[in-house]
């Protein structure tokens, strides 16, 4: 069956980076692209890009281009998501999804990062 | 960027009550091949999101009947035509269509 397992939780630092994992199994990893969602605290979905596992190609909303790298390990089925320069507000549960033509069906159990000084 | 906008964002609903979302999108979602790039999601506490219905008025697989999307272009509905305990949570409706993708603010559906 379809999974997504994400790497564990994780507490920074203003101004560090974190790096968080997402491991596909149980289908072809090539045939799909992974996308990342996060959920803050009292918000909404917000959309983080996603980054095709064919040729490691990604796309970034303008607000965090800058601050994020989506890249890929075929040898391991896992694509990876790294956010710098945290701040306060990146604080959120990041969830990965495998990209599929009708809509988002298969997501990974959510990576909780906390931002704290 | 495609704002989406939801309403109402709060939904006190009666169990066994039917409940109805709606959402608007700035641009139209209706592609030159017909469907409709706007998705339905319910996300729980502690859980992932969870696709309902997916172009517009299509269930995802697993999804009870009584969950049901319409609407084409920039207007769209989530209905639930008996609400049951097990619906809680806040849904969302998704633009598929440009990116970046964006999302409604999200429609908090609680029990009275």
């Amino acid at each position: 069956q379809v999974q997504l397992v994400q790497s564990g939780p994780e507490v920074k630092k203003p101004g560090a980076s974190v790096k968080v994992s997402c491991k596909a199994s149980g289908y072809t990893f090539r045939d799909h692209g992974i996308t990342w969602v996060r959920l803050a605290p009292g918000q909404g979905l917000e959309w983080m890009g996603w980054v095709s596992v064919k040729n490691g190609q990604a796309n970034y909303p303008q607000k965090i281009k800058d601050r994020v790298t989506m890249t890929v390990d075929p040898s391991t089925n896992t694509v990876y998501m790294e956010l710098k320069n945290l701040r306060f507000d990146d604080t959120a549960t990041y969830y990965c999804a495998r990209v599929d033509d009708d809509g988002w069906f298969y997501w990974g159990q959510g990576a909780l990062v906390t931002v704290s000084s | 960027d495609i704002v989406m906008t939801q309403s109402p964002l709060s939904l006190p609903v009666t169990l066994g009550e039917p409940a109805s979302i709606s959402c608007r999108s700035s641009h139209s979602l209706l592609y030159r091949n017909g469907n409709n790039y706007l998705h339905w999601y319910l996300q729980k506490p502690g859980q992932p999101p969870q696709l309902l219905i997916y172009m517009g008025s299509n269930r995802a697989s697993g999804v009870p009947d009584r969950f049901s999307g319409r609407g084409s272009g920039t207007d769209f509905t989530l209905q639930i035509s008996r609400v049951e305990a097990e619906d809680v949570g806040v849904y969302y409706c998704m633009q598929d269509l440009q990116t970046p993708r964006t999302f409604g603010q999200g429609t908090k559906v609680e029990i009275k």
